[in-house]
């Protein structure tokens, strides 16, 4: 069974741009989650979706935000790009099944804003 | 919210030695908990879970301790190996809900 997938897995933009992250997870995964990751701040979570709807998000600015497609395939999107928004950009994917908790990541994309 | 906790930030050991990750949890709710080891430029890729109705599980050389009364859970490596060096992240979770990290570990073994 393939894993997550994640592109683009590079991605440079200039601050004040906007960028779309694609996700898609493992086939038959309904529940797809996004973290970011820094050397000073770990792996923080962004937002959650399940069956297209946002189920859970984390304490970020409204300039990210994201959705999920019928298929299970989600993207994120930050808009008016800051330095600060370098990152490694996770997600994961998981069943969510009563007796399934695990989540499994993609290899992630690594924005880096100039 | 929850809030994770995981000592020590680095750690090296001999080839072979065993080594131990330990991680605390805040909200006694939390009843699942992954480890993850991530290698440079990867994702993290679960290594090892528990749940809080098992207080300890084996997977060859990896193993999770869970004390639920402590709040604490940790992972062991026995008999280590260089292709074990990687960052570790432990995480608790209420039923696969979302999830909370610990700011992992990178574990360096010597050979």
């Amino acid at each position: 069974k393939a894993g997550v997938t994640q592109t683009p897995r590079y991605l440079i933009k200039t601050r004040g741009q906007q960028v779309t992250l694609s996700c898609s997870p493992i086939s038959g995964h309904r529940s797809v989650s996004w973290y970011q990751q820094t050397p000073g701040q770990g792996l923080q979570f962004l937002f959650e979706y399940f069956s297209e709807t946002q189920r859970n998000k984390g304490n970020f600015p409204g300039r990210f935000s994201g959705r999920q497609f019928s298929n299970s395939r989600s993207e994120m999107n930050v808009s008016t790009l800051e330095l600060g928004d370098s990152a490694l950009y996770l997600c994961a994917s998981s069943l969510q099944g009563s007796l399934s908790y695990e989540q499994y990541f993609g290899p992630g994309t690594r924005l880096t804003v100039t | 919210g929850e809030n994770v906790e995981q000592h020590p930030s680095t750690l090296s050991v001999q080839e072979g030695d065993s080594a131990v990750i330990k991680c605390t949890y805040s909200d006694s709710a939390s009843n699942y908990f992954p480890w993850y080891k991530q290698e440079l430029g990867k994702g993290p890729q679960l290594i090892i879970d528990i749940r809080s109705n098992v207080g300890e599980k084996k997977d060859q050389r990896i193993a999770v301790t869970l004390n639920k009364t402590a709040k604490h859970f940790s992972l062991h490596i026995t008999e280590t190996q260089p292709e074990d060096s990687a960052v570790y992240f432990c995480a608790a979770s209420l039923a696969g809900n979302q999830f909370y990290f610990g700011t992992g570990t990178s574990l360096t073994v010597i050979p």
